[in-house]
């Protein structure tokens, strides 16, 4: 069964520097997601993607944040510059029509 | 705004028991409501979805828009349900469309013991 995939599972940096998360969504899907989930917090929409461009995001996705699809098969979360706060599990999701389907997840780590 | 709360962060049942993990919304439209499960280790994935009305796991939910709840229920809950439950709205943008833009309750964690 096709799965979405994520890498790193785990990343650790420090804060001030970038980084990016990848994600494989599933190859037939048209829109692509990401949430995050801080520690003992909900799971929050950051932003969708379909159609090369951003359909939606939240007040979260501010300008450090950037997406991309760079070859057709990735589907990248940049974070520019990062923050302690934006240490979270980051989830990307893709869809054909309605139901989502999850990666396992990259945690994020910013000391 | 939408909202989604599961008010139990804990549930503890015995195995054989019924089960009922609760979710309120408070959304303005035509809510789309969900059930996720996330088994220990393992991805999120769809549980329910309420316009399809089937029962997966044995797991029914029933969207009461007078009380504006989803709750999720099962008659004989078993030690293979233990899990995170969570509900979740889509809710479409302004155009009118829905592109997957869930909002998720907290969660509740459920535990069936032997």
């Amino acid at each position: 069964e096709p799965e979405v995939t994520q890498t790193p599972s785990h990343q650790v940096t420090q804060m001030g520097q970038e980084v990016i998360l990848r994600c494989v969504p599933i190859s037939n899907h048209l829109y692509f997601y990401w949430y995050r989930q801080i520690l003992g917090q909900k799971v929050e929409f950051l932003v969708s993607f379909y159609n090369n461009e951003i359909s939606e995001k939240s007040e979260i996705f501010d300008d450090q944040f950037s997406v991309e699809r760079p070859d057709g098969s990735n589907f990248t979360l940049k974070i520019r510059s990062t923050k302690l706060e934006d240490s979270a599990m980051y989830f990307c999701a893709s869809s054909r029509e309605g139901e989502l389907f999850f990666g396992e997840g990259s945690r994020l780590t910013v000391l | 705004a939408q909202r989604v709360t599961q008010p139990e962060k804990l549930l503890s049942v015995f195995k054989g028991a019924p089960v009922e993990l609760k979710c309120n919304y408070s959304y303005s439209g035509s809510p789309e409501l969900f059930w996720y499960v996330q088994y220990s280790r393992q991805r999120l994935q769809l549980l329910l979805r309420h316009i399809s009305r089937e029962s997966i796991k044995g797991f029914t939910a029933d969207l009461n828009k007078g009380e504006t709840s989803f709750h999720l229920k099962k008659p004989f809950a078993q030690e293979e349900d233990s899990a995170m439950y969570y509900c979740a709205l889509n809710w479409p943008n302004a155009g009118g469309t829905s592109y997957g833009k869930l909002t998720f309750g907290q969660g509740t964690i459920l535990t069936v013991h032997p």
